[in-house]
């Protein structure tokens, strides 16, 4: 099992609606949570963090977490085709190292 | 501020020749700094990571290594390059003691293993 997994996807939306991007992990005591957008030969960028149960809003973003359903999810809101994009989830267990653990990314197409 | 530089962005290098990558760090002191591999449609996979000049630690058995020789210097090296080396490598930094475990990376370096 991997310690982090993604549907790769690609998940497609149309202009304007709400994207639902899925992670789950499979390690109890991991403790922060990121997701990364990645586009085509760029490297990731940091777009939401969370740490608690529940949500976390920034803007169009909405993070969500579920430490007992080992979940961790992202929505776009009003998606935009500059939000296509592959989008990591990445969680860490310790703090002191920061080392993180990605996922295999979903790609997003938002289609005006 | 702090920036973090990557170079080269592209390589291409013939199997069985040597590697070096390198990665640097300004407007900071002691950062955490990282080594990913992206393999082409993968995640990132932690190569390496370093807390200090000279520590380094490796997250997994390959055909690469890491030296941090000066505080803000981090070099990715190969004494003979594989197929398998192929992929898109992110040097990353993160402050130390930071609260948090928000990673700045750089801006990779492709790299082609013919």
């Amino acid at each position: 099992q991997k310690e982090v997994e993604q549907n790769s996807g690609p998940l497609s939306v149309p202009e304007g609606a709400i994207a639902s991007l899925n992670c789950t992990y499979s390690d109890r005591v991991s403790q922060s949570f990121f997701w990364y957008r990645q586009y085509s030969g760029k490297s990731p960028e940091l777009i939401m963090s969370i740490y608690s149960n529940g949500d976390k809003e920034d803007g169009r973003f909405t993070a969500q977490l579920n430490k007992a359903s080992q979940y961790v999810s992202l929505l776009i809101r009003d998606s935009q085709p500059s939000d296509s994009a592959t989008y990591l989830c990445a969680v860490t267990r310790s703090s002191n190292t920061g080392k993180l653990i990605f996922g295999q990314g979903t790609t997003l197409q938002v289609k005006p | 501020s702090q920036t973090i530089h990557q170079w080269p962005a592209t390589l291409v290098q013939p199997v069985g020749s040597p590697l070096s990558l390198e990665c640097t760090v300004e407007g900071t002191s002691n950062p955490n700094l990282y080594w990913y591999r992206q393999a082409a449609g993968r995640g990132l996979q932690l190569l390496f990571y370093s807390v200090g000049i000279g520590q380094i630690s490796s997250e997994v058995p390959q055909n690469l290594s890491a030296s941090r020789p000066q505080d803000r210097q981090f070099i990715l090296s190969s004494k003979k390059l594989l197929l398998s080396d192929s992929g898109f490598y992110l040097c990353a930094w993160r402050p130390t003691g930071a609260t948090n475990e928000k990673l700045f990376f750089g801006s990779g370096t492709q790299l082609s293993v013919l």
